[in-house]
């Protein structure tokens, strides 16, 4: 059972176009990072948002928390070909000092020059 | 600073052989989680080392297994090797807070 559902799975667009990808959840997260990946390399972690309603500006990355905890979103203004990369959102669910990351299957970014 | 390393970088093995990772945390770090990740997947979480103990897993089967020696480092081991097991494994750290950060991966090929 896949726990966060990203979309779009795939988005190719052109250098300075704005763009929106989206993580859902029917569970509550203590917390939601989005992480960068390159092909062959491990993620990168971005933000980390843990309040309900948050937003967190990254330069042209701007992240939100839902009210609920339950999903998040990431804009990307004028995107860039080094935003390329597969985008993926994690959940963390806290017990006690446990913290045990649920990933989506993440949108993979094409920007084209 | 040095961040979360793994090694090694890419392995080839045979089914039904035996296989070591090897992670070292990002300084500071004393928790260590490994994960799974299948081409075209997220990583999906095999389990967490604390305190040289296994703190939770996720859904994998005893032939996945670790240990985490006194420096923090940890080893993943993994028995009885499948075609399905071929995958990058990753190895994240956190000093117990919410963030993780991971490592270049693992890539293994099961022939």
């Amino acid at each position: 059972t896949q726990l966060l559902e990203q979309s779009p799975q795939f988005l190719s667009i052109q250098e300075g176009e704005n763009l929106t990808v989206y993580c859902n959840s029917s569970s509550v997260f203590s917390s939601l990072q989005w992480y960068r990946q390159e092909p062959g390399e491990g993620p990168v972690l971005l933000v980390t948002v843990v309040t309900g309603g948050e937003v967190k500006k990254l330069k042209r990355l701007t992240f939100q928390f839902g009210d609920a905890r339950k999903d998040s979103s990431l804009h990307i203004t004028a995107a860039q070909p080094g935003d390329t990369g597969l985008y993926l959102c994690a959940g963390a669910r806290s017990g006690g000092s446990n913290y045990k990351l649920t990933f989506g299957k993440g949108t993979l970014l094409t920007v084209n020059p | 600073d040095a961040g979360v390393t793994q090694s090694p970088t890419h392995l080839i093995k045979t089914r039904g052989q035996q296989v070591t990772l090897r992670c070292s945390p990002k300084s500071g770090h004393d928790t260590v989680s490994w994960y799974q990740q299948a081409l075209g997947q997220g990583p999906q979480f095999i389990f967490q080392y604390y305190e040289e103990e296994e703190r939770q897993r996720g859904n994998f089967p005893d032939r996945f297994s670790g240990h985490q020696f006194p420096n923090y480092s940890s080893e993943l081991n993994v028995n009885a090797l499948l075609l399905g097991d071929s995958a990058l494994y990753l190895c994240a750290s956190t000093a117990g807070g919410y963030e993780q950060y991971f490592g270049p991966g693992t890539r293994l090929t099961v022939t």
